[in-house]
């Protein structure tokens, strides 16, 4: 089975600056999808950004970038310019390519603390 | 943009009582999910639904609980006999089919309270 690790608990950055959420995962599939979504205090799931990993470019979505590193099955998430608007619970989440219908499997979050 | 909506945002139910938690998803979507969030923890995967039958479901889907797609929109969680453990936040999730890498969306939560 799938398995994504979320080492970081919390995380904390200045507005402006930069910061780097870390994921790891566990997989013998070739074929998957990886995912970052964050959690606002509203709960809702929003999705951040995608990255199929049979690409070997980092998806990169306005001031958010992956860095996806396949051998390492290291999957980082990085925030430019950070925003008020930023902090929120982040999951990464790992989808197998094998089938239409497959769950995501998410880790564990990390809360992102933004100061002003 | 389209919206996966779930009713109701939160409820309070007696331990032991029936729970139905209801989502509509977004149409033309073609597989939908339940996923559960106990408070602090991770989410996690209950069900998934497609062509009108269960495709996958976890461990934590037992005999308590049921989907069920009554009318071709609305999709139900059924929790029976609820528990104190069962208090947390049920996610819906719906996808458009055509692809694996296309987004998952998710409802905006129903927070289940058991006392």
């Amino acid at each position: 089975a799938q398995t994504v690790t979320q080492s970081q608990p919390e995380m904390s950055v200045q507005e402006a600056e930069t910061v780097t959420l870390s994921c790891t995962y566990d997989t013998s599939e070739s074929d998957y999808y990886l995912f970052w979504y964050k959690q606002p205090p509203s709960r809702q799931m929003i999705l951040v950004i995608r990255q199929e990993a049979y690409k070997q470019q980092n998806a990169t979505e306005n001031r958010f970038s992956v860095n996806f590193q396949k051998a390492a099955k290291s999957f980082s998430l990085k925030i430019s310019d950070s925003q008020l608007g930023d902090a929120a619970m982040y999951f990464c989440a790992y989808r197998s390519g094998s089938k239409y219908g497959n769950k995501l499997v998410f880790g564990a979050g990390t809360i992102l603390r933004v100061k002003s | 943009e389209p919206e996966v909506t779930q009713t109701p945002s939160h409820q309070v139910t007696q331990m032991g009582q029936e729970v139905i938690l209801r989502c509509v998803p977004i149409s033309n979507h073609l597989y939908f999910y339940w996923y559960r969030q106990i408070l602090g923890q991770k989410v996690e995967f209950l069900v998934s639904f497609y062509n009108n039958e269960i495709s996958e479901k976890s461990e934590i889907f037992d005999d308590q609980f049921s989907v069920e797609r009554p009318d071709g929109s609305n999709f139900t969680l059924k929790i029976r006999s609820t528990k104190l453990e069962d208090s947390a936040m049920y996610f819906c999730a719906s996808h458009p089919g055509g692809g694996p890498g296309n987004t998952i969306y998710f409802g905006e939560g129903s927070w289940l309270t058991v006392v």
